[in-house]
């Protein structure tokens, strides 16, 4: 089982569709969670870190199921600016001696 | 600030040359991580460096490859000989002492002929 996995997509959505991605992550004993955006050719940037109790940053809400081990990144009322690779990053076990990324979810929003 | 600076932007280069891809990372930040993106793989993380001290080296995939980073402001990934499927798009990334945020540079395209 990979460490870190991801849908990889394509969702194609149409624009002001909510779609959510999810990501899965094999030690339990993982530390942080963040969710990073990257364009074509381009680097990927952070979008938003991932707390336990869940967090929202305008259209984006994320969540943690450490039960479940799995993370989601909710994203309300598409743009075609939210086109892009959605990567989950877990961190740890042993603080941040360990990143590993996903391989990303392909969001493609429609007009 | 700059952000993290990487060059070359591009580089093509023939099977068996010495490529030399080099980073700046964020004035003030403590970690530097060399990552390799292909479609098949995704993004890997080949090494990373504390203070400028390799600290966790066990993603570079084999002796071909070797990094260093001999003040806090430089690194250097070294691959020698190169081969094809040493293609792929190669970042660097910084990232404070407290914080979680990794900052990308925008990357090396590599291909190697």
């Amino acid at each position: 089982r990979k460490e870190v996995e991801q849908d990889p997509g394509p969702f194609n959505v149409p624009e002001g569709a909510t779609v959510a991605f999810n990501c899965t992550y094999s030690n339990s004993a993982s530390q942080s969670f963040f969710w990073y955006r990257q364009d074509c050719r381009k680097e990927p940037k952070l979008l938003m870190s991932v707390y336990s109790s869940g967090n929202e940053d305008g259209r984006f809400t994320a969540q943690l199921n450490r039960a479940s081990q799995y993370i989601s990144l909710l994203i309300r009322d598409s743009k075609l600016s939210d086109s892009a690779t959605y990567l989950c990053v877990v961190i740890g076990p042993g603080g941040y001696q360990k990143v590993t990324f996903g391989t990303g979810t392909k969001l493609q929003v429609i007009p | 600030d700059a952000g993290v600076i990487q060059s070359p932007r591009h580089e093509v280069t023939e099977m068996g040359q010495e490529v030399t891809l080099r980073c700046k990372p964020i004035s003030g930040h403590d970690y530097l991580f060399w990552y390799r993106q292909t479609m098949m793989r995704g993004l890997e993380l080949l090494i990373y460096f504390n203070n400028n001290v390799p600290i966790d080296d066990s993603g570079m995939p084999e002796d071909r490859f070797s990094a260093k980073m001999p003040n806090a402001s430089f690194s250097t990934l070294k691959i020698q000989p190169s081969e094809p499927r040493d293609s792929a798009v190669y970042f660097c990334a910084s990232r404070p002492q407290a914080g979680g945020e990794q900052y990308f540079g925008p990357g090396t395209r590599l291909t190697v002929t």
